[in-house]
């Protein structure tokens, strides 16, 4: 079982639509998840973290945890052509960041 | 967020010649890490780099093949020795911001022929 395991996409929305990204953890000791986008050709670039159980809005982001379940998703609302990309989860733990395999968003105008 | 930048933006190599990487941060940061990425996948960890101590390797590196220097604050260096095709990838740098965030340089992109 991997450590963060992300929806194998890839992922196509029609613009304006809701996107929406799962990922789970396999360690219970987590204590901070991230959420990275990628766009092709660049490097990762931080657009949520989250710490605790619940929602965190950030404008047209909303991270969601989920403890118990060991899960995080992230929602990308009214999503826009510039909204594709590849997406990654993070989970930190002993002193270092696991990404999971990512995943490919596209929006379709 | 810290602006980082890295050297060579991209290179083309013989195998068995070695290649140093240089990251550069514009701010003092204690924490440091290298991450390959291939094409089409995620970011696997190579090494936590700390200022005055020795880097911390993952499973499955090793310093002799990627031996990295952290004299100071705001730079580090990876470098990739005896090279052959499977070391052609991406290489990013990383340093933790606040909260255990990261910030990636813009990459090397390391073909070896």
């Amino acid at each position: 079982q991997k450590e963060v395991e992300q929806n194998s996409g890839p992922l196509s929305v029609p613009e304006g639509a809701i996107a929406s990204l799962n990922c789970t953890y396999s360690d219970r000791g987590s204590q901070s998840f991230f959420w990275y986008r990628q766009y092709s050709g660049k490097s990762p670039e931080l657009i949520m973290f989250i710490y605790s159980n619940g929602d965190k809005e950030d404008g047209r982001f909303t991270a969601q945890l989920n403890k118990a379940s060991q899960y995080v998703s992230l929602l990308i609302r009214d999503s826009q052509p510039s909204d594709s990309a590849t997406y990654l989860c993070a989970v930190f733990n002993a002193g270092k960041s696991t990404f999971g395999d990512g995943t490919t968003l596209t929006v379709k105008p | 967020s810290a602006v980082i930048s890295q050297k060579p933006s991209r290179d083309i190599c013989q195998r068995g010649t070695s290649l140093t990487i240089q990251c550069q941060v514009d701010s003092q940061v204690t924490m440091m890490f290298w991450y390959r990425q291939q094409p089409g996948q995620s970011l696997t960890l190579i090494a936590t780099a700390n200022q005055g101590s020795e880097a911390t390797y993952e499973s499955g590196f090793v310093i002799d093949k990627f031996p990295i220097s952290r004299p100071n604050l705001t730079f580090s260096t990876l470098t990739v020795s005896n090279m052959s095709p499977e070391d052609s990838s991406i290489y990013l740098c990383s340093v933790e911001g606040s909260g255990e965030t990261q910030y990636f340089g813009p990459g090397t992109r390391l073909l070896v022929l």
